[in-house]
């Protein structure tokens, strides 16, 4: 079976500062997807960034990244330059090849003004 | 381009009862995933239908059902509601073969309130 772990429930981060999420995932299979979604009061899952496990290069959107270690299983998420609209509920997720996607717990980030 | 839609967006239902959520995958889409989120927690697996077959199922009893339409659009159906069936139901889409390079897309849910 696969976990998803996200030790942090809660984090605040001022405007314009950076904020690092960790998560942690336990799996047998040698190739699978990570994700990070995040997920506003709106409620709608919004996809913020994705790695695929068999790429060593670590993925980069905008003002999003991550550190993937795979010998670690483990796959943060960096917020850099917090903004406002940043604020919502964040999830690691997983997809090994049998494509059923499993969430972590969440981590509720709050930008402060 | 719409992209995945769920109606209703909120609903009240007794305990016994049974209820049915709808689901309109993304256009191009055509697997259709079904998540429970309980409030504060992650989104757990129910269902995944292609080809109007479910392809996988999670850990969730009998008194979940659905169904996968011709043109994609899904239904799941909850059979004699209880208290703990309260939550946000999400559906998700992707194209078939593809949910891991692209992930799915989300509809905004419909939150079920059982009384």
């Amino acid at each position: 079976a696969q976990t998803v772990t996200q030790s942090q429930p809660e984090m605040s981060v001022q405007e314009a500062e950076t904020v690092t999420l960790s998560c942690t995932y336990d799996t047998s299979e040698s190739n699978y997807y990570l994700f990070w979604y995040k997920q506003p009061p709106s409620r709608q899952m919004i996809l913020v960034i994705r790695q695929e496990a068999y790429k060593q290069q670590n993925a980069t959107e905008n003002r999003f990244s991550v550190n993937f270690q795979k010998a670690a299983k483990s796959f943060s998420l960096k917020i850099s330059d917090s903004q406002l609209g940043d604020t919502a509920m964040y999830f690691c997720a997983f997809i090994p090849n049998d494509y059923k996607l499993s969430f972590g717990a969440g981590t509720t980030v709050t930008v402060r003004a | 381009d719409a992209g995945v839609t769920q109606s209703p967006t909120h609903l009240i239902k007794t305990r016994g009862q049974q209820v049915t959520l709808r689901c309109s995958p993304k256009s191009g889409h055509d697997t259709v995933s079904w998540y429970q989120q309980a409030l504060g927690q992650g989104p757990q697996f129910i269902f995944q239908y292609y080809e109007e077959e479910e392809r996988q199922r999670g850990n969730f009893p009998d008194r979940f059902s659905g169904h996968q339409f011709p043109n994609y659009s899904s239904e799941l159906n909850v059979n004699a509601l209880l208290l703990g069936d309260s939550a946000l139901y999400l559906c998700a889409s992707s194209p078939v073969g593809a949910p891991a390079n692209y992930g799915y897309t989300f509809g905004s849910g419909t939150r079920l309130t059982v009384v």
